[in-house]
């Protein structure tokens, strides 16, 4: 079945990078966009990006823009989020999520998340 | 950039017919394709309505999605307390050329 793991979440102090990973098994990674979303305490969920099955067209929510960046390693079945000039509004847990189908879609399968703190 | 409008509560008793809204516009809703999560507390969003008003397995039929125009609805029917969770609404919007999720509805069984 389908597995999304998470990793690479911890207390970060504003202005610094952190690199969030998700491990993905279970299904061809390597045709399959992949999104992440993220939800800070208390708040609803929020997409932050979006990348296609092969790396070549990536999409960013506006409070995320210019300082992430989505990526993916086919060959290793991972995606990654690098966060960079992190803030103190990016506290949240990060999840990543599986495109319900090939081409564009929106998530269907979601990690459970990884928590990101920022704080001094 | 939440430019799709839920209601923040919806409740009902136990067997009743609960309705959440989503209202968006021609760029988001009007053209493409609605989603619903479900959120229980504590745990990641599940998938409960995809392309407007198809389940994936396993959800049960009380869950039905709906479309007209630029607004999109999630029913519950047969209201049970399980049911009690927050819900999204998510499309993709054409001019932003982003993902949007409403604000979520939170369901409380009376």
């Amino acid at each position: 079945q389908v597995q999304l793991v998470e990793s690479g979440g911890g207390v970060v102090q504003p202005g610094r990078s952190l690199r969030l990973s998700c491990a993905a098994s279970g299904f061809t990674f390597s045709s399959y966009g992949m999104h992440w979303v993220r939800q800070g305490p208390g708040k609803g969920l929020e997409w932050v990006a979006s990348v296609w099955f092969d790396g070549s067209y990536k999409y960013y929510g506006d409070s995320v823009k210019g300082r992430f960046t989505i990526s993916r390693d086919n060959s290793k079945n991972t995606l990654y989020l690098r966060m960079n000039s992190l803030r103190v509004d990016d506290t949240a847990v990060y999840y990543c999520a599986k495109e319900r189908a090939r081409g564009g879609d929106l998530p269907e399968y979601w990690g459970q998340g990884t928590l990101v703190t920022v704080a001094s | 950039q939440s430019v799709l409008t839920q209601p923040p509560s919806a409740s009902g008793t136990p067997g009743q017919r609960v309705t959440i809204s989503c209202s968006g516009s021609s760029s988001n809703i009007g053209t493409n394709y609605v989603y619903w999560y479900q959120q229980l507390p504590g745990t990641a969003p599940k998938l409960l309505i995809y392309r407007d008003n198809q389940r994936p397995s396993g959800v049960p039929n009380r869950f039905s999605g709906s479309k007209s125009g630029t607004s999109a609805s999630l029913a519950i029917s047969g209201l049970r307390s399980e049911d009690e969770s927050d819900y999204y609404c998510v499309a993709w919007d054409d001019s932003l050329s982003v993902v949007l999720f409403g604000g979520g509805t939170k369901v409380t069984v009376l």
